[in-house]
C-alpha cells in the first residue's frame, strides 16, 4: 500500500517550452501532496505543499509562476514548469501524506521525475 | 533551515548492525524525529519514526535519548542493498506536516 506515482520518469526539453509532471497516489487518498527538486549530489529541497481544491503554498524563493502547482483531485497533483531554461534542469520530487491508523503520518515518496532542459 | 544534523558518511560492515546518529537539540515537544532513506536516484523510502519511545519494525529501530536531543537509527544487520543516504527528519504533530531535509549521512556497506 501508499503508492505514489509519477509521470514522466524522465523528459528531455528544449528551452523555453513548458514541461507537466503528473504525481499520483495510486491506492489512498491524499488530501496534501508536496513538491521537492534535488540537484546532484544536494538534499531534498521542499518547493510547495499542494492541497486538493485550494492554492499551493510555496516555499521563499520559489517562483509560483514558475512551477504552476494544480491538485485537482485527492489523488492528482502536477507540477508544471513553464518556460523551462537548463537551470531549471535537476530531479523532481512528489510525496503524498498518507493516513496511518487514526492520525495522518509520513509522507510517501514518488520515484521521481529527471529534467533536463537543452 | 533543517533541524537536524548528521555524519556525512559512515561505512558498515556487511552483516553487522549499522548505527547512524542525529541530533536534533532543538526539537520541541510536539514533533516527531522520522527516518528516510533514499537510494541513488530514486525517491526517498520511509523507514520508521517515533516521538518519545524507541521503536522497532521490519526494517530498523529507532533509539531516542530521554531528553530526545539526539537519536539512533539502526539497521542490524546491514546488506549491500543498504547502501543509501539516511535522512533523519523532525515534523510537527499538526499543521503543515512539510519536512525540511537535513543533508543526510551517506551509508556504504562493504562487502
Amino acid at each position: 500500500g501508499a503508492v505514489v506515482s509519477q509521470h514522466p520518469s524522465r523528459v528531455i526539453c528544449k528551452s523555453g517550452t513548458s514541461v507537466k509532471i503528473e504525481c499520483r497516489s495510486l491506492d489512498f487518498q491524499a488530501t496534501t501532496m508536496f513538491w521537492y527538486r534535488q540537484f546532484p549530489k544536494q538534499s531534498l529541497m521542499l518547493m510547495a505543499t499542494s492541497n486538493e481544491g485550494s492554492k499551493a503554498t510555496y516555499e521563499q524563493g520559489v517562483e509560483k509562476d514558475k512551477f504552476l502547482i494544480n491538485h485537482a483531485s485527492l489523488t492528482l497533483s502536477t507540477l508544471t514548469v513553464t518556460s523551462a531554461h537548463p537551470e531549471d534542469s535537476s530531479f523532481y520530487i512528489c510525496s503524498a501524506r498518507a493516513r496511518l491508523g487514526n492520525s495522518y503520518n509520513e509522507q510517501f515518496f514518488g520515484p521521481g521525475t529527471r529534467l533536463t532542459v537543452l | 533551515d533543517a533541524k537536524t544534523t548528521q555524519p556525512p558518511s559512515m561505512d558498515c560492515a556487511e552483516g553487522r548492525a549499522a548505527n547512524l546518529p542525529c541530533n536534533h537539540s532543538t526539537i520541541s515537544g510536539n514533533e516527531y524525529v522520522y527516518w528516510y532513506r533514499q537510494i541513488h536516484s530514486q525517491g526517498p523510502q520511509y523507514i520508521i519514526h517515533g516521538l518519545k519511545n524507541n521503536e522497532t519494525n521490519e526494517m530498523a529501530s529507532l533509539i531516542i535519548t530521554e531528553d530526545r536531543k539526539s537519536s539512533t537509527l539502526i539497521l542490524p544487520h546491514a546488506t549491500l542493498r543498504d547502501t543509501a543516504v539516511y535522512y533523519c527528519i523532525v515534523r510537527l504533530t499538526s499543521g503543515t506536516y512539510k519536512y525540511i531535509f537535513g543533508t543526510g549521512t551517506r551509508l556504504k556497506v562493504l562487502a
